[in-house]
């Protein structure tokens, strides 16, 4: 079954709103990964967050293992963070290999 | 550094023709990794290698797909008898393999089947 369940699918807010992103995952980990991606471009790296809260500008990233969950939280967004964010989850059992949520298509509007 | 250099950035094929997909690493990288992406799928782990011997081959499509690395500074993904599903982005990351394993992906090929 699905491994990560990213939430929600799709955002939109006003420009200036905070915004939260959710992963939920059902197996054992060593890390999760957040990624940013513009229509048509390549994946970024935002995050490697294997427990606790990370803090990169206007973007902060909380990985709560015993609750089995991450969340990516943008604050004061701009037009210019519009793209789709995607968490991925490196299992505990010393694999390397990534396991993709759907991802969550956010919009800004102006 | 610049970066996971992936080759061509697109490529179009009749049904029934190979496809050959190249990825150079970031230098020093020992772990290199093949996924695809399509809006229906999302992103799908195809294969990775750890100092160029072949890992995790799950989430290769046995018959027509095979990934080889003949060398630390690149990767290349087959397809032979390509079809129509096979149309997507196909992605090449690599990460150093060791401790904080972030992924850095490239620009990633479009393959269109037609």
């Amino acid at each position: 079954g699905q491994q990560v369940q990213q939430s929600p699918a799709s955002l939109v807010l006003q420009e200036g709103e905070n915004a939260e992103l959710q992963c939920n995952f059902s197996t054992s980990l060593n890390s999760m990964q957040w990624f940013y991606q513009r229509p048509g471009g390549s994946l970024v790296s935002l995050f490697y967050n294997p427990s606790g809260t990370k803090q990169s500008g206007r973007l902060t990233s909380t990985t709560v293992i015993k609750e089995r969950r991450s969340s990516l939280h943008i604050s004061s967004s701009q037009t210019t963070d519009s793209g789709t964010y995607l968490c991925a989850m490196e299992p505990g059992t010393g694999s390397n290999r990534l396991t993709f949520g759907k991802g969550t298509k956010f919009s800004l509007i102006p | 550094n610049a970066g996971v250099i992936q080759t061509p950035r697109h490529k179009v094929t009749g049904k029934g023709q190979e496809a050959t997909l190249w990825c150079e690493p970031i230098s020093g990288h020992s772990a290199v990794f093949w996924y695809r992406q399509t809006i229906v799928q999302g992103l799908e782990f195809l294969t990775y290698f750890r100092n160029q011997a072949p890992i995790d081959d799950s989430g290769m499509p046995k018959e027509r797909f095979s990934a080889q690395m003949p060398n630390q500074s690149h990767s290349t993904l087959k397809i032979q008898s390509t079809q129509p599903q096979d149309s997507a982005v196909y992605l090449c990351a690599s990460s150093l393999g060791l401790g904080e394993n972030t992924l850095y992906f490239g620009a990633g090929t479009r393959l269109s089947v037609l």
